[in-house]
C-alpha cells in the first residue's frame, strides 16, 4: 500500500518568513495530493490540493509543488502570519477517479510562527 | 466549501456505556464517509469507510463489533462506541466526500470522547 513520509515534524519560523513542508510517497499510481491544516481541538481543513497532471498550484500565500518523477510534493507558505500556526498534514491518494477515497496521511508537521 | 457537521463535539461517559457520534454533510450528498481516530500529536488513523446503504469496511485491527458504523442516508453517518473503556478515549473525526474526479474530502470538527 501507499506510504507517505512527512518532514519536518516540527517547524518554527519567524513571522514574515517562508515555511516549506515536504512529503514523499511510495505508490507511483497516486494522483491526488491534498494538504490539510488542523488547529488545536478541531478537524482538519483542506487548504490546497494538486492532481498529478499539474506541477504547481498557487493560492495567495500558499503553493504546492509536485515532482512525480521523484515522488515528492511540498507545501510552501510565504509571508507567514501567527494564524498560520497549526498542524499541517499531507496526503496521497491512488483512487482511480482521482478523488479522496483511500487517502494516506503523513504524520503531520507542527508549524510554529514566532512573533 | 462543503460543510460537515459532527456532534457531539465532546462527550464524557462512564466505562461500559455506549456513545453515539453523528456526522452530517450539510450542503452536499456524501456518497462515502470516513471515520478516523486521532491520538494526541499524531496523525489520523483511518478506522472505517462507509458507503450509503451498505456495510462499512473496517481497517485491519479495528473491531467492528465495538465501533458500529451506520450510513443510513447520503447525509448522515453514525459511529457508536459500544461498551466504552478508558482506552477508547480519543479524538474521533469523520469526513465526507462525493466520488469522482472532484471528490475532495471534507472533515467534521471532531468529537473528543473521554471514558471514565
Amino acid at each position: 500500500g501507499e506510504n507517505v513520509e512527512q518532514h519536518p515534524s516540527t517547524l518554527s519560523v519567524q513571522e514574515g518568513d517562508s515555511a516549506v513542508i515536504k512529503c514523499t510517497y511510495s505508490d507511483s499510481a497516486s494522483n491526488y495530493f491534498p494538504w490539510y491544516k488542523q488547529e488545536l481541538g478541531k478537524g482538519p481543513q483542506l487548504i490546497i490540493d494538486i492532481r498529478s497532471n499539474v506541477g504547481e498550484k498557487k493560492d495567495q500565500r500558499i503553493a504546492v509543488t509536485l515532482n512525480k518523477t521523484a515522488k515528492h510534493f511540498s507545501l510552501h507558505i510565504t509571508e507567514t502570519q501567527p494564524e498560520d500556526s497549526a498542524v499541517y498534514f499531507c496526503a496521497a491518494s491512488s483512487s482511480p477517479g482521482g478523488g479522496a477515497d483511500g487517502l494516506t496521511f503523513g504524520k503531520g508537521t507542527h508549524l510554529i510562527i514566532q512573533p | 466549501g462543503a460543510v460537515v457537521s459532527q456532534h457531539p463535539s465532546w462527550v464524557i461517559c462512564k466505562s461500559g456505556t455506549s456513545v453515539k457520534i453523528e456526522c452530517r454533510s450539510l450542503d452536499f450528498q456524501a456518497t462515502t464517509m470516513f471515520w478516523y481516530r486521532q491520538f494526541p500529536k499524531q496523525s489520523l488513523m483511518l478506522m472505517a469507510t462507509s458507503n450509503e446503504g451498505s456495510k462499512a469496511t473496517y481497517e485491519q485491527g479495528v473491531e467492528k463489533d465495538k465501533f458500529l458504523i451506520n450510513h443510513a442516508s447520503l447525509t448522515l453517518s453514525t459511529l457508536t462506541v459500544t461498551s466504552a473503556h478508558p482506552e477508547d478515549s480519543s479524538f474521533y473525526i469523520c469526513s465526507a466526500t462525493t466520488s469522482g474526479r472532484s471528490g475532495e474530502l471534507f472533515f467534521g470538527e471532531g468529537s473528543r470522547l473521554t471514558v471514565l
